[in-house]
């Protein structure tokens, strides 16, 4: 079956910019997780929806990052006046619930060039 | 809070060695899961492992196996006879089992196999 995508893979733009970012879940997968992974570093948390509802975005770093994911499947992050800081491999996960047991799985990510 | 630690950054081994990833955790939470995932220079992470607090039997999967020791706050990663194709970033991580279960993630390390 398909796993996890996410589009586009690569991503460059201007300081200042706005960026969306898509990651489509596995179908029926209710839970859907944001990640960062920056150079040498493990993926960091950003936020998680259950369903439709944010149901923690505690991991945004500022008021820049906005994600929704109005029908409950598919989810765009949003960051708005892009930083050089913010250049990173955006990786998105899905999982049957939100429970801990559920193995969560990655797609491909999309990696963000701020230049 | 939760953390993870991985020690090792970077290990390099010869083809056929056997090599072992470790990891440390710190988390209040009684109960609680633990994961690896190895991360190919593709970039995707691939889910290898998970082991709930509550059972420390030792796992084996083929050339693989994890030692799991809640009195250390350990769950070590063991490669026999590795392979060039083993090449990968390896993360530790950690969930609890409430609604909210991002997972957190060691730095990982680096495992070069050399032929």
């Amino acid at each position: 079956g398909a796993g996890v995508s996410q589009t586009p893979s690569n991503k460059v733009t201007e300081k200042g910019k706005y960026v969306e970012l898509r990651c489509d879940p596995i179908s029926g997968h209710t839970a859907l997780y944001w990640y960062r992974q920056s150079l040498g570093q493990g993926p960091e948390f950003l936020i998680y929806f259950q369903g439709t509802g944010a149901a923690d975005d505690s991991g945004l770093p500022n008021d820049r990052f906005f994600a929704v994911r109005p029908e409950g499947s598919v989810s765009t992050l949003k960051i708005q006046r892009t930083e050089r800081g913010d250049s990173a491999v955006y990786l998105c996960a899905s999982s049957l619930s939100s429970a801990g047991f559920n193995e969560q799985f990655f797609g491909p990510g999309t990696r963000l060039t701020v230049l | 809070a939760q953390k993870v630690t991985q020690a090792q950054t970077e290990i390099s081994v010869v083809e056929k060695e056997d090599v072992t990833l470790d990891c440390v955790y710190e988390t209040r939470d009684t109960t609680y899961y633990l994961f690896w995932y190895k991360q190919p220079p593709s970039g995707e992470l691939v889910f290898l492992i998970r082991r709930n607090s509550f059972d420390e039997q030792n796992e084996i999967s083929g050339r693989y196996s994890w030692n799991f020791q809640k009195s250390t706050s350990s769950f070590n990663f063991t490669i026999t006879a590795s392979q060039v194709v083993d090449s990968a970033v390896y993360f530790c991580a950690l969930s609890g089992v409430s609604g909210n279960t991002p997972l957190v993630f060691g730095k990982g390390t680096r495992l070069s196999v050399i032929a």
